[in-house]
């Protein structure tokens, strides 16, 4: 049971390129979340999604897409990379109705030069 | 909105010793969720402590227990005998019930000193 398995860990882009982060999950959870952790600010929700072909926005969703195509994968596309998104992604995945909290991925560094 | 403030950036105790970092929220719900991660260097979240909004009775888990304060909407968190191990970047977080969304503080971080 490997839980929620992000990649890669670390990754440095330019300014402009596109690229996506990788969310996996084996826990047959419905919901998954993606976050971005900035120094001071927390955690913010980009997207999250209830389920397979289901997905909405979160708190700061511009210049991310995502799409949830099967209840495994998550993934999260970057569109056209920007030095405001600097910062460290994580993933996260739960049961509907459980409101256990969320089992967190180990996170992407990721750095837009 | 739901908001989480901990308005303790940066904490630091010596080992053995009793620490509370605070946390307040803002939400108009009756039923919801709190709950304490635990960041240590390593990245990982890390799972504390959870409360349900309408239990009276404050959660604990071995060293780690709360103060839930319902009315004031405050949710500190009690770490004892504190241990080297202990030290990280702790995160409040809120959850409507239903809605499934975490909502984070901006994150108090503790250092046990030996």
């Amino acid at each position: 049971n490997a839980g929620v398995t992000q990649t890669p860990k670390f990754q440095v882009l330019k300014t402009g390129q596109s690229m996506t982060l990788q969310c996996a999950q084996d826990m047959n959870h419905e919901y998954m979340s993606w976050y971005r952790q900035d120094p001071g600010m927390g955690l913010r929700l980009i997207h999250y999604s209830v389920g397979a072909g289901i997905t909405d926005q979160g708190e700061v969703p511009n210049g991310y897409n995502v799409s949830r195509s099967t209840t495994e994968d998550f993934p999260l596309r970057l569109l056209s990379a920007a030095p405001s998104q600097t910062s460290v992604y994580f993933c996260a995945s739960s049961f509907r109705g459980q409101n256990y909290g969320y089992t967190f991925g180990s996170g992407t560094r990721l750095t837009v030069v | 909105a739901q908001t989480v403030t901990q308005s303790q950036p940066e904490m630091s105790v010596q080992e053995a010793e009793t620490v509370t970092l605070s946390c307040t929220y803002d939400t108009s719900e009756s039923n919801y969720y709190l709950f304490w991660y635990k960041q240590p260097p390593s990245r990982q979240m890390i799972l504390v402590i959870r409360q349900e909004a309408y239990k009276q009775q404050n959660a604990t888990e071995n060293r780690f227990s709360v103060n839930f304060q319902k009315a004031a909407k405050s949710f500190s968190l009690k770490i004892s005998d504190s241990q080297l191990g202990d030290t990280a970047m702790y995160f409040c977080a809120f959850m409507n019930s239903g809605a499934q969304k975490l909502v984070f503080g901006q994150g108090t971080r503790l250092t046990i000193n030996p």
